[in-house]
């Protein structure tokens, strides 16, 4: 079965500098991977994916992440932290079975931006 | 988030009631997921549905049940709702695999 280790339940950045989320899983195939937002009182959001192709994905408010696969890494970055992203991370992985698959979620990272 | 409601947003209940949630999405998406939140465990599935009358389990099942008649419509029930139960419930739906998932606004649900 598919697992995802998020390292850091707590990260905190000055505004400005560089977020990096790190996130690493356990697949026995070629996996699809997610990053999800969560911002307070809301429902999770898609970030970006990896399913095939380029490795380096690029998502939505200037976040990428890296599939390495050698690494089994699904890193999340951001160059420039703006207070706008402080909200709670989770990674993701696919996980197939008969007749369906379900997503195999981390136990996420909250992201804390200081002024 | 358009094209998904679950309802209601929020719920009391005591010890020992049956509750019911409901996940209503207009999308026409085969694959729709419950999962709950609780602080350190990220989210858990509970159980799945890859179409009407097709459900699955999740590593949470236990005490639960769910039920599909309809695409729209993903019912998730809590057969007698315990203290353990206390928590926010997230419905999801998906196209396929590679599309990743649009949620629902969620459920807060406290059992007294």
């Amino acid at each position: 079965a598919q697992s995802v280790t998020q390292l850091g339940s707590h990260v905190s950045v000055s505004e400005g500098a560089l977020v990096l989320l790190r996130c690493n899983y356990s697949s026995s195939v070629p996996p699809y991977l997610f990053w999800y937002v969560q911002y307070p009182n809301q429902g999770l959001q898609l970030l970006l994916k990896y399913t095939t192709g380029a490795t380096l994905v690029k998502g939505i408010n200037g976040f990428e992440a890296e599939f390495k696969k050698s690494e089994t890494s699904f890193h999340l970055t951001k160059p420039s932290a703006h207070m706008s992203d402080a909200a709670e991370y989770f990674c993701a992985v696919s996980d197939q079975n008969t007749g369906g698959f379900k997503t195999i979620f981390g136990a996420g990272t909250r992201l804390f931006v200081k002024a | 988030d358009a094209g998904i409601t679950q309802s209601p947003r929020h719920k009391v209940t005591e010890t020992g009631t049956p509750v019911t949630l409901r996940c209503h999405q207009t999308e026409n998406h085969r694959y729709m997921y419950w999962y709950r939140q609780d602080p350190g465990h990220g989210l858990r599935l509970i159980h799945y549905s890859y179409g009407v009358k097709d459900t699955d389990k999740g590593e949470v099942s236990d005490g639960y049940s769910v039920s599909r008649s309809k695409t729209e419509d993903f019912l998730l029930t809590l057969e007698s709702a315990t203290s353990s139960q206390t928590s926010v419930y997230f419905c999801a739906i998906t196209q396929g695999e590679w599309y990743g998932y649009t949620f629902g606004s969620g459920t807060r649900l406290t059992v007294v």
